[in-house]
């Protein structure tokens, strides 16, 4: 059990946009970046969001992260087949004293 | 380029000891800490613990503490987990990450099977 919450799972049509929330506490999300991560079926993770907002060289603008208090979003618009894939936050938590990551949301494309 | 490359897949037997390895090149390998992520078959990504090649200094998850061991060779830019009595349980898919820092865990090795069963 994380003490980080995502759903587990999220849909969307092609071209629709979608969001995939994460929800912590005032030991991780409301001190520390939020740093978001694609897992494509059957590859290693690949960050997608790092200090809560920011793009890595290479990831499209049509994925943005948002953080306010002890909550973070992960929005993706223009959804493509493409995007089907697991997502998950990650954030370093003060009273763990270690990083932690939420459950997961997997990504339907219908 | 940075690549993190990692052993390869192992099938074990439970009581067995096991060392698996991650291997680094296109980068300063002992200016960023390397990090172990564990992937249950159908589960999530859970954090295990941190080395600093540096200085070898180590952290780990609450979970992980004492079940593993994490080490790591500069002279040759590998990071290892090491079992020394394996479980059922520790089956998993692997990962060794590259943290930067604020800029997160920017580079995985290709993961590491390991499947312990009689």
């Amino acid at each position: 059990q994380s003490v980080l919450t995502q759903p587990p799972s999220a849909s969307g049509t092609p071209g629709q946009r979608v969001t995939i929330s994460c929800s912590g506490s005032s030991s991780n999300i409301g001190r520390n970046y939020v740093f978001w991560y694609q897992q494509l079926p059957g590859t290693a993770p690949k960050l997608l969001i790092y200090r809560n907002t920011e793009r890595p060289s290479g990831v499209p603008d049509r994925f943005s992260g948002s953080q306010s208090g002890t909550s973070a979003s992960l929005a993706i618009t223009g959804l493509r087949p493409g995007d089907e894939a697991d997502y998950y936050c990650a954030v370093w938590d003060d009273s763990l004293r270690g990083v932690v990551f939420a459950g997961g949301t997997k990504l339907t494309v219908l | 380029e940075v690549q993190l490359v990692q052993s390869g897949a192992v099938v074990k037997k439970p009581g067995e000891s096991l060392r698996i390895s991650c291997q680094a090149s296109g980068y300063s390998f002992s200016t960023y800490w390397i990090a172990w992520v564990r992937q249950m078959p159908g589960k999530g990504l859970e954090w295990m613990g941190i080395i600093y090649p540096g200085d070898s200094d180590t952290r780990y998850s609450p979970s992980f503490e004492g079940q593993v061991t994490i080490s790591v060779d500069k002279s040759i830019s590998t990071a290892s987990l090491q079992w020394t009595s394996l479980k059922a349980s520790d089956t998993a898919n692997y990962y060794c990450v590259r943290d930067n820092n604020d800029y997160g865990y920017d580079f995985w090795g290709q993961g590491t099977l390991v499947t312990v069963s009689s």
